[in-house]
């Protein structure tokens, strides 16, 4: 079994829809980590957290630890934000990542 | 400010030959951590450096290896390349040595490496 898998592996949504990309893992970790990689290759660190919940314009992040889950959110999205998304598992010397899910905002 | 600089962006090696990849880091960042990335396998960690220290490493053969210099630059090393070493290989930097909430980490462009 996979430590960390993310879903869904593919989105194609309308302009304005609000996004839910998951993050579900098996092992306990220190930290978690989104990324998002825009085709080209560049990757931009868009959240790392611990517990709880963080935000930034429009994009949402949260964390259950006791159930191994974080989701992050996009409101009102836009055809900007289409991009492959990874989550990060960080333990201890381990750094894991999942196997991304890609996104496509329709205009 | 500049951001981090990885070259060569671009290169082919045949099979059996040897490559080094550089890595500039943000000015004043300490931590450099390399990656890489395939189609089958995804975004996989290689290793990281702090100070000049390898703090941490993945789970990749002897052939690739790693070093940073006092001026924070980082290369990275893979011996007798194979097919399978062709990837994007990413570095990054960031201010301090612990991956945590808290130490932002900012990523290079890349280096596309083919090998044939």
């Amino acid at each position: 079994k996979n430590e960390v898998e993310q879903s869904p592996q593919n989105l194609t949504a309308q302009e304005g829809e609000f996004i839910t990309i998951n993050c579900s893992y098996s092992v306990g970790i220190s930290a978690l980590h989104w990324l998002q990689q825009h085709p080209g290759g560049g990757i931009v660190s868009l959240f790392m957290l611990s517990s709880g919940k963080k935000k930034h314009g429009r994009l949402i992040a949260t964390i259950n630890i006791q159930e191994k889950h974080s989701s992050l959110h996009i409101t009102a999205s836009h055809p900007r934000d289409s991009a492959v998304y990874i989550c990060e598992l960080n333990r201890d010397d381990k750094i894991i990542f999942g196997k991304g899910t890609r996104l496509h905002i329709l205009p | 400010k500049a951001g981090v600089t990885q070259t060569p962006r671009y290169l082919i090696k045949t099979r059996g030959q040897q490559v080094t990849l550089s890595c500039s880091p943000i000015s004043g960042h300490r931590s450099v951590s390399w990656y890489q990335q395939t189609p089958g396998q995804g975004l996989q960690f290689l290793f990281e450096y702090f100070s000049e220290t390898q703090r941490n490493k993945g789970n990749f053969p002897g052939r690739f290896s790693g070093r940073q210099f006092s001026n924070s630059r980082s290369e990275m090393n893979v011996s007798t390349l194979e097919l399978g070493d062709s990837a994007l290989y990413l570095c990054a930097s960031s201010l301090g040595g612990e991956r945590q909430v808290g130490n932002t980490i900012y990523f290079g462009e890349g280096s596309w490496l083919t090998v044939v």
